[in-house]
């Protein structure tokens, strides 16, 4: 059974870089599937900000392509995500996902528990 | 830019009665919709894909329809653990994007 956990900072400054991993366990970063990051601002709904393909080709939202930055490290397992220059509005849980790219309209069948990142001086 | 608009926003309903969601898209999406379940202080959890096949192990009382702009996911007899957000969120083939409704909660009534 595939699990994934987010693992990174909790506080970033605004005007600095969010790093955030996803860390990967019974199933493959290499293995045919789709990865990605959504995020849910406290109170709000969802909101997918990017996803990667095993072989790395990267796709992002338009709304926050300029700031992003998506990456595989097939050694380790994981994936990683980078947002620059955060304000407020970034503050949020982020969550890492699997894409099903066997069904039907690509849903993100397994997620991570999510972890809060807070862009606060 | 694809827009995913569910309806009603809030959902009160009381246990054993039916519940119907719906999820509007800007454009067509063909079948590619799904639907998410979420309870506070969780992440979301699969339910429907493709419009309306269940994902492995919900129960049988989820059930989702539709296709092209118009979709609907029906609970037929909600139980106490039914109480939760759901949200749609559809996939674009190219380039590929994810976009997610707004989301409706489902309240007791």
């Amino acid at each position: 059974q595939v699990q994934l956990q987010e693992s990174g900072p909790g506080l970033v400054k605004p005007s600095e870089t969010l790093s955030l991993t996803c860390t990967v366990s019974g199933s493959s970063v290499n293995g045919g599937y789709y990865w990605g990051w959504i995020r849910q601002p406290p109170g709000k709904g969802l909101e997918w900000i990017a996803s990667l393909y095993h072989s790395g080709t990267t796709y992002y939202n338009s709304a926050l392509k300029s700031r992003v930055n998506i990456s595989l490290d097939t050694s380790k397992n994981e994936f990683s995500l980078e947002l620059k220059s955060v304000t407020a509005a970034d503050t949020a849980v982020y969550f890492c996902a699997r894409v099903d790219i066997v069904a039907a309209g690509f849903p993100f069948d397994s997620w991570g528990q999510g972890t809060l990142v807070t862009v606060s001086s | 830019e694809l827009v995913m608009t569910q309806s009603p926003g809030t959902l009160s309903v009381s246990p054993g009665e039916r519940a119907t969601l719906s999820c509007r898209a800007s454009k067509s999406v063909s079948n590619n919709l799904a639907w998410y379940q979420q309870k506070p202080g969780q992440a979301p959890r699969l339910l429907i894909y493709g419009a309306s096949t269940r994902a492995t192990g919900v129960p049988a009382r989820f059930s989702g329809s539709g296709s092209g702009t118009e979709f609907t996911l029906t609970i037929s007899s909600l139980q106490s653990e039914d109480f939760a957000f759901y949200y749609c969120q559809q996939y674009e083939n190219w380039p590929p994007s994810w976009t997610f409704g707004h989301g409706t909660k489902v309240e007791m009534k």
